[in-house]
């Protein structure tokens, strides 16, 4: 069973629209989850963070809303660039000295 | 600032073939990560190693041995390719109390003819 999911599985959006990734995850001591960046023929690279005692992490564009509740998060592309073509990972850890748990990825396209 | 590197960049190997992969990491990092990656299953841990002299079965240690070597270097090696197979190798490597945080190489891709 998986333990972290991720949906749409790909995504294409133009410039300029919001991106939204989805992420869920099945076990409730899960307390960190990063969002990793992966572009093609390269190695994945971690973009943005959360822990699970917020609910909201902006960066820049990039933007984590997290619902413990309902253990679901979700990754928020505004502005969408087409340099933002890439499959993201949601990831998810149960603390700092422990190994991730990845999902699938989502690939993302942004058409200019 | 520090880098991964991975060789080889492209393996094509036989079926039945034992391919060696290898990495390595000048972040001083204690924990090292083998990962697969195939299109639609995302990333799965093959073998991880903790510190220097550790060495640990993920999820699809199956058909794969790990040896680290010293701390910079840790190989995986497929002991029997299978035909058919493609699929990327990802080596990554973290802190020892941050596995949080994985930095990763380029991978090497794998075709098995």
């Amino acid at each position: 069973q998986q333990q972290v999911r991720q949906s749409p599985q790909s995504l294409t959006v133009w410039e300029g629209e919001t991106a939204i990734l989805n992420c869920s995850y099945e076990d409730s001591t899960f307390n960190y989850f990063p969002w990793y960046q992966q572009f093609p023929g390269e190695g994945p690279a971690l973009l943005i963070s959360i822990r699970s005692v917020s609910d909201k992490k902006e960066d820049g564009r990039f933007t984590i809303f997290f619902n413990k509740r309902e253990k679901k998060l979700s990754l928020h592309i505004t502005d969408s660039q087409p340099g933002d073509s890439a499959t993201y990972f949601c990831a998810a850890s149960y603390s700092a000295g422990n190994k991730l748990t990845f999902g699938i990825g989502t690939r993302v396209l942004v058409r200019p | 600032g520090g880098i991964i590197t991975q060789t080889p960049k492209f393996l094509i190997g036989q079926e039945g073939q034992k391919l060696t992969l290898k990495c390595q990491q000048n972040f001083n990092h204690d924990t090292m990560y083998w990962y697969r990656q195939d299109s639609g299953k995302g990333l799965r841990l093959i073998y991880y190693s903790i510190t220097e002299n550790d060495l640990q079965k993920g999820d699809l240690s199956e058909g794969y041995d790990a040896s680290r070597e010293k701390k910079s270097s840790f190989s995986l090696t497929v002991t029997s390719a299978q035909k058919n197979e493609m699929a990327v190798f990802l080596c990554a490597s973290s802190i020892l109390d941050r596995q949080d945080t994985q930095y990763f190489g380029p991978g090497t891709r794998l075709l098995v003819l």
